[in-house]
């Protein structure tokens, strides 16, 4: 069964801060790497996806990857409360795009 | 342009009932992927359609099927209901058409309550 974990939270953070979020994979053969937020009761919205080692930046979001690892994070710079949101790892799995596996979310809570 | 529908938003069955949801996609989109999200379990895999055939499948018994018409809409189908199909049932498109990899796009979901 190919897993994606996430740090379990919840996470707080003062606003003005970095958030970081993190994600490990199982499967070495996946290749692309999401990051959805959904707020409550609402589906799942892309903030960022990173197919290479490295990072990625995006206003204030920045994705790192490391495949050797099986690792993938999202930090968020100057967090603001409407950042207060469950955060979901997503991972292509069975050799396919089409088919993602989610980590179960991290909730997110940014303080004013 | 518009985004992902899913009709009906809510649902309420009984055990032993079956139940029909309907998802569509982006306009020129030709992948739809189904999810079922549950509080213990997170989002799930259901199922993934491209041009009215299955082409990735998850691991959900086979009360759960589906199907997409020519003009890319989809349906999902989940016989013989029990207490722990209730969930957010969630559909995601793409274009679909294989290169790089795309951005799934998800609808508001369908909240369907088990009685």
């Amino acid at each position: 069964q190919k897993e994606v974990e996430q740090n379990s939270g919840p996470l707080s953070v003062p606003e003005g801060a970095i958030a970081s979020l993190n994600c490990t994979y199982s499967d070495r053969g996946s290749q692309s790497f999401f990051w959805y937020r959904q707020y409550s009761g609402k589906s799942p919205e892309l903030i960022m996806f990173i197919y290479s080692n490295g990072d990625k930046e995006d206003g204030r979001f920045t994705a790192q990857l490391n495949k050797a690892s099986q690792y993938v994070s999202l930090l968020i710079r100057d967090s603001q409360p409407s950042d207060s949101a469950t955060y979901l790892c997503a991972v292509n799995s069975g050799g396919s795009n089409y088919k993602l596996t989610f980590g179960k979310g991290t909730l997110l809570t940014v303080n004013p | 342009k518009a985004g992902v529908t899913q009709t009906p938003r809510y649902l309420i069955k009984t055990r032993g009932q079956q139940v029909t949801l309907s998802c569509s996609p982006i306009s020129g989109h030709r992948s739809v992927s189904w999810y079922q999200q549950t509080p213990g379990q997170g989002l799930q895999f259901l199922f993934e359609y491209f041009s009215e055939t299955q082409r990735n499948k998850g691991n959900f018994p086979g009360r759960f099927s589906g199907r997409q018409f020519s003009n890319s809409r989809s349906e999902m189908n989940v016989s013989t209901l029990e207490l722990g199909d209730s969930a957010l049932y969630l559909c995601a498109s793409t274009r679909g058409a294989g290169g790089p990899p795309e951005t799934q796009y998800f609808g508001p979901g369908t909240r369907l309550l088990v009685l």
